[in-house]
């Protein structure tokens, strides 16, 4: 079966960096491209990029560009989502995603993680 | 301000048929990139529904469909049930800039 566990909640102060995971089990990791979805409090979902962990190659939507960094780890099966700099209005669930790919690195999202909840609070 | 548009809401009484559109752009949609949509339930994760514009995934009930022309995709759920109501976001591929995956901005579905 395949499952994306995500790593658990955070509660952060504004300035402070974060690193949030996700664990892939139940298919070759190294395989399928990773996503990662932003969902702000009440609000619709945001693409913000995607690794592939076989290669590491990353492509990044241009809203989040430079705003966080996407990596992964396919020796462990895990796909990190980093901030070096919270702001407040990183405050929301972030969803990590596999793709299923109709062409070179897009497609849908077949599989979902839990959500991680972010936080940022002075 | 979402690539793909979808109306903030529609509503339906139980056994109704209801759709939902999803209109994009000659560099999304209209470019021939396939069309997806996902359902999320109060509290939860996004679940694929529909793959492919029209293509259901293995346990997903025959009521939900899809379909796809030109610009826009729609989907339809017929004999509208209570657990029906979620919010739904369809999602494409856009080519411009330096390409990406786009979603809409969400339908809330209220079942009257």
């Amino acid at each position: 079966e395949v499952q994306l566990v995500q790593s658990g909640a955070e509660v952060k102060k504004p300035g402070e960096s974060l690193n949030i995971s996700c664990k892939g089990s139940g298919y070759n990791f190294a395989r399928y491209w990773i996503g990662w979805v932003r969902q702000m409090p009440g609000k619709g979902l945001e693409w913000m990029g995607i690794i592939y962990p076989g290669d590491s190659e990353t492509t990044y939507s241009p809203s989040f560009q430079g705003q966080v960094t996407i990596s992964a780890d396919k020796s462990i099966n895990t796909a990190y989502l980093q901030w070096s700099s919270l702001k407040a209005s990183d405050t929301a669930m972030y969803y990590c995603v596999r793709l299923f790919p109709l062409g070179s690195s897009y497609g849908y999202f077949d599989y979902w993680g839990q959500g991680t909840l972010v936080t940022v609070s002075s | 301000q979402s690539v793909l548009t979808q109306p903030p809401s529609v509503s339906g009484a139980p056994g109704q048929r209801v759709t939902i559109s999803c209109t994009g752009s000659s560099s999304n949609i209209g470019a021939g990139y396939d069309v997806h949509w996902y359902q999320q339930l109060p509290g939860t994760a996004p679940k694929l529904l529909i793959y492919g514009n029209d293509n259901r995934p293995l346990g997903v009930p025959d009521r939900f469909s899809g379909s796809k022309s030109g610009t826009s995709a729609s989907l339809a759920i017929t004999g509208l049930q209570a657990e029906d109501e979620a919010d739904y976001y369809c999602q494409s591929y856009d080519s411009s800039l330096s390409g990406s995956e786009v979603f809409g901005g969400g339908t809330k579905l209220t079942v009257l």
